[in-house]
């Protein structure tokens, strides 16, 4: 079963400041999808960023980029120009391709809650 | 027009009662899911289903139950209500052999 690692349980950074939230996962799979979604206090998931395993290059949504190690299985969520909106809990997930992907769901790390300090 | 919506938003209940959440997607896909948030933020999958497989996370007591009445909705009975039942539930919906998920804003229930 794949498993999904999220070390820093709470982050700080100053608004306008860059911050790098860390994930790192567990699978034997070759082929899979790798995302992160923010949870603001309205519980709503919202998907900030998804990344397809077989492609290299980092997936960047405006703000937000990763940084996508397959071979160390690593998929980091780097937010800049931090804002007093970014702040969230930040889930990495994991999904796999296998019979469609479908019914499998999603592996979600335990999350990151992102303090924003005006 | 929400594309993925549940009902209600807050559920509070006494132990040992049953109650039903619902969930309806009008996005047109094919597998619909129910996810557990617990007291930590973690989140956890309980079941997935499309017209043709069930597939239940095999933690999940048999008191809960998905039922699906057409492809649009899957419900989520749950009997016997206990304290531990407390958490966030999350109804989810996406097409196989697509990445994407859309999540509904959640149902919190109160088991007291």
């Amino acid at each position: 079963a794949q498993t999904v690692t999220q070390s820093q349980p709470e982050m700080s950074v100053q608004e306008a400041e860059t911050v790098t939230l860390s994930c790192t996962y567990d699978t034997s799979e070759s082929d899979y999808y790798l995302f992160w979604y923010k949870q603001p206090p309205s519980r709503q998931m919202i998907l900030v960023i998804r990344q397809e395993a077989y492609k290299q290059q980092n997936a960047t949504e405006n703000r937000f980029s990763v940084n996508f190690q397959k071979a160390a299985k690593s998929f980091s969520l780097k937010i800049s120009d931090s804002q007093l909106g970014d702040a969230a809990m930040y889930f990495c997930a994991y999904r796999s391709t296998r019979s469609g992907g479908g019914a499998d769901g999603l592996t979600f790390g335990k999350g990151t809650h992102l303090i924003i300090q005006p | 027009d929400t594309a993925v919506s549940q009902t209600p938003k807050y559920l509070v209940t006494q132990m040992g009662n049953d109650k039903s959440i619902k969930c309806e997607q009008n996005l047109g896909h094919d597998t619909m899911y129910w996810y557990k948030q617990d007291s930590k933020k973690f989140l956890k999958i309980m079941f997935s289903y499309n017209n043709k497989e069930l597939i239940i996370n095999e933690t999940v007591p048999n008191r809960f139950s998905p039922k699906s009445p057409d492809k649009a909705h899957l419900n989520l009975h749950i009997n016997s209500l206990e304290l531990g039942d407390s958490a966030v539930y999350f109804c989810a919906s996406s097409l196989i052999g697509a990445e994407g998920y859309t999540f509904g804003s959640g149902t919190r229930l109160t088991v007291v």
